[in-house]
């Protein structure tokens, strides 16, 4: 059963830094792209950035581009988004989700999403 | 601000046929295939609709979907109780250094 397990809700103050986990499995986490998707309270879904783990290719969302990290760990199926210094603003529940590719349009959508981390960035 | 515009509403009576438009450009949708995603309340979005009218194993024959031009739709036929939730296009941009980009989302109430 393909299942993407995120960490648990995080409670920071503005400043700090923070690391959120995305634990892959049924399925071969190199060969799929994982992305992640921020949804800001009572707001809609915003496209954040992705990552090929097999060969680390990842693309950025402009709005998101060095705001935010997103890596992953091959050894234990696992992917994760971070930032250096948190703000408010970064308040949201934050998705990861699968997709099996970027070109054929056959897969190019998020198939199974993870069920959210919430962040709170609050002094 | 999304560069997909979704209606932030839609409602329907059970059994009715709602339909839910996304509009777009020639660097988007003009040129790219939607997606489209349902978001119940309190939970993960999932996949409804890919490569404009492709639905996933599993996603009932109610939801539809299609493409013409700058502009996508969902409909949803036969309307149920539990199709109350937030519906989200998305595709890719290339005007936005190949980033992919979420409409607005339509919240459907059905009344």
């Amino acid at each position: 059963e393909v299942q993407l397990a995120q960490s648990g809700a995080e409670v920071k103050k503005p400043g700090e830094s923070l690391k959120i986990s995305c634990k892959a499995s049924g399925f071969d986490f190199t060969n799929y792209w994982i992305g992640w998707v921020r949804q800001m309270p009572g707001k809609g879904l915003e496209w954040m950035g992705i990552m090929y783990p097999r060969d680390s290719d990842t693309r950025y969302s402009p709005s998101f581009q060095g705001q935010v990290t997103i890596s992953a760990d091959k050894s234990i199926n696992t992917a994760y988004l971070q930032w250096r210094s948190l703000k408010a603003s970064d308040t949201a529940m934050y998705y990861c989700a699968r997709r099996p590719s970027l070109v054929a349009a056959a897969g190019n959508y998020f198939d199974y999403w993870g069920q959210g981390t919430l962040v709170t960035v609050s002094s | 601000q999304s560069v997909l515009t979704q209606p932030p509403s839609a409602s329907g009576t059970p059994g009715q046929r709602v339909t839910i438009s996304c509009s777009g450009t020639n660097s988007n949708i003009g040129s790219k295939t939607v997606n489209w995603y349902q978001q119940l309340p309190g939970t993960a979005p999932k996949v409804l609709i890919y490569n404009n009218n492709q639905r996933p194993s599993g996603v009932p024959d109610r939801f539809s979907g299609s493409k013409s031009g700058t502009s996508a739709s969902l409909a949803i036929s036969g309307l149920q109780s539990e199709d109350e939730a937030d519906y989200y296009c998305a595709t890719w941009d290339d005007s936005l250094i190949g980033q992919e980009v979420f409409g607005g989302g339509t919240k459907l109430t059905v009344l």
